[in-house]
């Protein structure tokens, strides 16, 4: 079965300074690879995701880009703000989005 | 749409109790998918259901696990006998047909056995 995973287990940057969480994957089969975003004491909530015939997607401050061929992905958060801190979660999912395996997470601290 | 509802939204019992959390998915929604969350494990996928029946229950941790899905707007997970290492946030998703990857979480139950 699939495996992720997810590196660093925590992250603390200053307020301004880029963030990366880099995830790996087993399955080539995988091919949708979303990331969650989880507050503390809330739900994980989708922040972006990527899909394997994309090598890189953004939105405003996130990127997220991925290599197939090496079987691994990553966020990227630019000018990182006090809320951005929180649980970072990548998955990885086969081509019906059913059986996510979910990466351990980073905690991200972003200090002022 | 009020989302995924989940209820109870906390629960405290004792060690022995049956314990069933519930779980309404976003009108629509055709796959259901129930949770697990600690410290030390992180987020688990117990089973999923498509279209009300269940398609990998291979998370289960024990036979004291369940869970069912009687109709397309109700699921239940049920541990019993319950156990302190069953302490846990319990989340419910919710997705859309296999076009849309996207899970929508509830709000989690967080259940503490004593």
């Amino acid at each position: 079965g699939e495996n992720v995973e997810q590196h660093p287990s925590t992250l603390s940057v200053q307020e301004g300074d880029s963030a990366v969480i880099k995830c790996t994957y087993s399955d080539s089969a995988s091919n949708y690879f979303p990331w969650y975003k989880q507050e503390l004491g809330k739900r994980p909530q989708l922040i972006i995701d990527i899909r394997s015939n994309v090598g890189e997607k953004k939105d405003q401050r996130i990127a997220v880009t991925l290599n197939k061929t090496a079987k691994h992905f990553s966020l990227h958060i630019t000018e990182t703000q006090p809320e951005d801190s929180a649980v970072y979660f990548c998955a990885a999912t086969d081509n019906y989005g059913q059986n996510f395996v979910f990466g351990p997470g980073t905690r991200l601290s972003v200090l002022p | 749409d009020a989302g995924v509802i989940q209820s109870p939204r906390h629960e405290v019992t004792e060690m022995g109790q049956e314990v069933t959390l519930r779980c309404k998915p976003i009108s629509g929604h055709n796959s259901l998918f129930w949770y697990r969350q600690t410290m030390m494990r992180g987020l688990e996928l117990l089973i999923y259901f498509n279209n009300n029946v269940p398609i990998d229950d291979s998370g289960m941790p024990e036979d004291r696990f369940s869970a069912k899905m009687p109709n397309a707007s109700f699921s239940t997970l049920k541990i019993q006998p319950s156990e302190p290492r069953d302490s846990a946030v319990y989340f419910c998703a919710s997705k859309g047909d296999l076009a849309e990857r996207e899970q929508f979480f509830g709000p989690g139950t967080r259940l503490t056995v004593l």
